[in-house]
């Protein structure tokens, strides 16, 4: 059972364009990360998110985690080809140190 | 700052054959220490995780084997390979004050043959 559900899996899109990739989950998080994984590397954590509701940054890329922590989505303003990559969601309980991830957002940005 | 290795970077290896894969960690103390496998469209899979030397919990059963035989160093091993231990290996650490989130090294590509 994949606890985390990321969706699309795949999205392909021109550069300069908009895109929101979605995680979601039954469960309730403690917290909820978001990293970015290149092909051959170990993923880069982006952000982590703790509060219900909270909204963060990170230049062109918002991080947003749902009102009742079960989701987060992550929204990347005019899109560049660096933004390419497998996005990751992983999910932490309270009291534990185990992370719960998804399958990942596999995004492409066409120059 | 905090940093961590992976040894080897890719490996080949027949099948039934040893393997060691080492992971360290600088920087830090008493970190909790974990060891992934990715494999294509299947995510992270939580292999084991570590909270101290000597403390090795197993999330699934498998072919494989862990052991921390310093505060930070966590090695996987295998007795015989099978094809099926194929993937890509991550390794990753959280500190123990922080809690959160974790980081990962940068990885090892296993190929059995």
């Amino acid at each position: 059972t994949q606890l985390l559900e990321q969706s699309p899996q795949f999205l392909s899109i021109q550069e300069g364009e908009n895109l929101t990739v979605y995680c979601n989950s039954s469960s309730v998080f403690s917290s909820l990360q978001w990293y970015r994984q290149e092909p051959g590397e170990g993923p880069v954590l982006l952000v982590t998110v703790v509060t219900g509701g909270e909204v963060k940054k990170l230049k062109r890329l918002t991080f947003q985690f749902g009102d009742a922590r079960k989701d987060s989505s992550l929204h990347i303003t005019a899109a560049q080809p660096g933004d390419t990559g497998l996005y990751l969601c992983a999910g932490s309980y309270y009291g534990n140190n185990r992370l719960a991830f998804g399958k990942g957002n596999q995004v492409v940005v066409i120059p | 700052s905090q940093t961590i290795h992976q040894w080897p970077a890719t490996l080949v290896q027949p099948v039934g054959s040893p393997l060691s894969l080492e992971c360290t960690v600088e920087g830090t103390s008493n970190p909790n220490l974990y060891w992934y496998r990715q494999a294509a469209g299947r995510g992270l899979q939580l292999l084991f995780y570590s909270v101290g030397i000597g403390q090795i919990s197993s999330e699934v059963p498998q072919n494989l084997s862990a052991s921390r035989p310093q505060d930070r160093q966590f090695i996987l091993s295998s007795k015989k390979l099978l094809l099926s231990d194929s993937g890509f290996y991550l390794c990753a650490w959280i500190g123990r004050t922080s809690g959160i989130p974790q980081f990962f090294g940068p990885g090892t590509r296993l190929t059995v043959l």
